[in-house]
This record gives structure tokens, C-alpha cells and sequence, in this order.
């Protein structure tokens, strides 16, 4: 079956310092992959996709960076991070329409 | 530009209601999700919906293509379904990209 897995679930950073969220699916596989962000009282926000190893589109420009090292890992990075990354991260993927969520992490930047 | 729009915001009701809450989206879209976020934040998938109806227990979604609509219907309502409702549309292409509303935040009363 497919699955989805995302961690951590809970993260609290300082501003400056590193990030490194991960997901990897089982199931499937060559899927295509996202990363996206909901700020506190908005919508989810995309931030990535990926259609392949290596492959990323960004769709804002932003403090953050994505990886694809695997066809079923993606990685959401950043160098330094600000208060403003603050915020929920999910990373879902789709093949053929059918679409896959992971418990997403709630990051706090301080 | 491709976007979609739920309504209400907000909802309260009181244990045993009907329910309904709305998804409209622009343009065409391949197929419609229906998602529920508990307050830890992690997403669960209810639905996905390309045409008609769809029943699952005491939640049905149903669709209208040529209205480019959506609903999707809780009866019985119970505190447990408390929850942010989230309808995401699948634009498809090779990007697969998903556009997500920003939400009902339901509470049911006991």
C-alpha cells in the first residue's frame, strides 16, 4: 500500500541556524512530490515539486531549498533560517490523480 | 490563474447537524480533493473526486463539473468531526499541481 512518511512532527530552531525536513513514499513509485507551507491563518501554500530525481521547481522565491536524491526521498532545506519560515510543512505526493499527504511538521523558528 | 474558494471560514454547529460546506474552482481541473486537518496539524485524505458522489460513512462530496463546484456533506455532526475541511483541485499536466483552499475551521457543540 502507499504510504507517506514526514519528520519530525514537531521542530523548534533558532533563527541562523540550519534546516532539514524529510519525506520518503513506499508504494510507488517515479511519483511526483511536493513541499508546501501554511502560515499561520492561510492556506497551503506550495513551495516545490519535483517530477523526478534531481528535478525541482520552485514556485516562490524564497529562504528555502529542495532536494531530490532519491525517486522516493525529498528534502526540504535551508541554510539559515528566519522567523518568517515559521509555519507547517507538508509534503504530499501524486501519481494518476490519486494524492498523498504526510503528517506535515510544524516548525518554530524563535 | 488557477484558484479555488471554500466557504465558510468558520462553522460551528451543534451535535447532530447537517453540515455542508462549499468548494468552487476556476477553470478546469482533472480531479477534486477533499482533506481534513485535526488541530496536531497532520492532513487525512476523505476524498478524491473526478465526477458525482462520493459516500464514506457519514461524509458525502459530491461534485458539479459544469458549475465548478463542490460540497461535501456531514450528517449526524459529532464533536470528534471538529476539524479544518480543505479542498485542494488537481490541475494536472506533468506537474500534477494541487491548489488548495484556505479551509473551513468546523467546531461541533455538544
Amino acid at each position: 500500500s502507499q504510504t507517506i512518511h514526514q519528520w519530525p512532527a514537531t521542530l523548534v530552531q533558532p533563527v541562523g541556524s540550519p534546516l532539514s525536513l524529510e519525506c520518503t513514499v513506499e508504494g510507488t513509485s517515479n511519483p511526483n512530490l511536493y513541499w508546501y507551507r501554511q502560515a499561520a491563518g492561510r492556506g497551503l501554500q506550495l513551495l516545490f515539486y519535483s517530477v523526478g530525481i534531481g528535478q525541482i521547481s520552485s514556485e516562490v522565491p524564497q529562504n528555502l531549498s529542495a532536494s531530490r536524491p532519491q525517486d522516493r526521498q525529498f528534502i526540504l532545506s535551508s541554510k539559515k533560517l528566519l522567523l518568517s519560515d515559521s509555519g507547517f510543512y507538508l509534503c504530499a505526493w501524486s501519481v494518476y490523480r490519486e494524492a498523498f499527504f504526510g503528517q506535515g511538521t510544524r516548525l518554530t523558528v524563535v | 490563474k488557477n484558484e479555488v474558494e471554500q466557504s465558510p471560514q468558520n462553522l460551528t454547529a451543534q451535535e447532530g447537524e447537517f453540515i455542508t460546506i462549499n468548494c468552487s474552482y476556476s477553470v478546469g481541473i482533472s480531479a477534486l480533493h477533499w482533506l481534513q486537518q485535526h488541530p496536531g496539524g497532520g492532513i487525512v485524505s476523505l476524498f478524491m473526486l473526478s465526477s458525482g458522489k462520493k459516500k464514506h460513512g457519514r461524509l458525502i462530496a459530491t461534485i458539479n463539473i459544469q458549475e465548478k463546484h463542490s460540497s461535501l456533506h456531514i450528517t449526524a455532526s459529532h464533536p470528534r468531526d471538529s476539524a479544518v475541511y480543505i479542498c485542494a483541485g488537481d490541475y494536472g499536466g506533468s506537474q500534477g499541481n494541487l491548489i488548495f483552499g484556505k479551509g473551513t475551521k468546523l467546531s461541533v457543540k455538544p
